[in-house]
């Protein structure tokens, strides 16, 4: 049972959004930003988006973070198939003393 | 180019040891926050453990006591030490730099099998 909790999937078509969820508490979440990571199949994760929203360089503008209260959610428009991926969004959590991931959730492009 | 490659994982029968390496090459590790993140076959990720750049370090109540994190300067390599293994430490061990709140870049990870 993961610290942060994720949807196990979202699907939608190419071309369209989806958006990932990712929720907390006040001790995690509600205190300290959130990084988002995409793991391709067979590959490593790799940095998405930190500081809740920000992108590093190379990310295209169709990836997206947003945070309220102790939720986040990750938003991808432009579906491509390249994007089917699990996502990962993780934290520090203040009581744990640890940094939380939440469970991951698979992407399918239709 | 920054790159961080694990290597010394592999199968281990229950109760032994196994010690990980991270070497980096493009930023001194000894400069860096430097962490150990895994994940069991199909599961999801777990930090394991932090080493900061003034030393001090930290590690999940899951590996606290078997497990020692550690770096050599020297050879700007980071490393994992893990005894008294168990078939739920069955993982792929990756090493990543702990940036402000997130782990960037990540290496490829090393399979660590624990079973007899």
């Amino acid at each position: 049972q993961s610290v942060l909790t994720q949807p196990p999937s979202v699907s939608a078509a190419p071309g369209q959004k989806v958006t990932i969820s990712c929720s907390g508490n006040t001790s995690n979440i509600g205190l300290h930003y959130v990084s988002w990571y995409q793991q391709l199949p067979q590959s490593a994760p790799k940095l998405l988006i930190y500081d809740n929203l920000r992108r590093p360089s190379g990310i295209p503008d169709r990836f997206s973070g947003s945070k309220s209260g102790t939720s986040v959610t990750l938003g991808i428009t432009g579906l491509q198939s390249g994007d089917e991926a699990d996502y990962y969004c993780g934290t520090w959590d203040i009581n744990l003393k640890s940094v939380v991931f939440g469970g991951g959730t698979k992407l399918t492009v239709l | 180019e920054v790159q961080l490659v694990e290597t010394g994982g592999g199968l281990i029968q229950p109760g032994g040891s196994l010690r990980l390496s991270c070497a980096a090459s493009g930023f001194t590790v000894s400069s860096n926050y430097m962490s150990w993140v895994r994940q069991a076959p199909g599961k999801g990720l777990e930090w394991v453990s932090v080493i900061y750049s003034g030393g001090s370090t930290y590690y999940a109540d899951s590996v606290k006591g078997r497990f020692t994190i550690s770096r050599d300067n020297s050879k700007n390599t980071l490393y994992l030490q893990m005894n008294s293994l168990r078939a739920e430490d069955t993982a792929v061990y990756y090493c990543a730099t702990l940036n402000g709140g997130w782990f960037d870049p990540w290496g490829q990870g090393t399979l660590v099998t624990v079973s007899s």
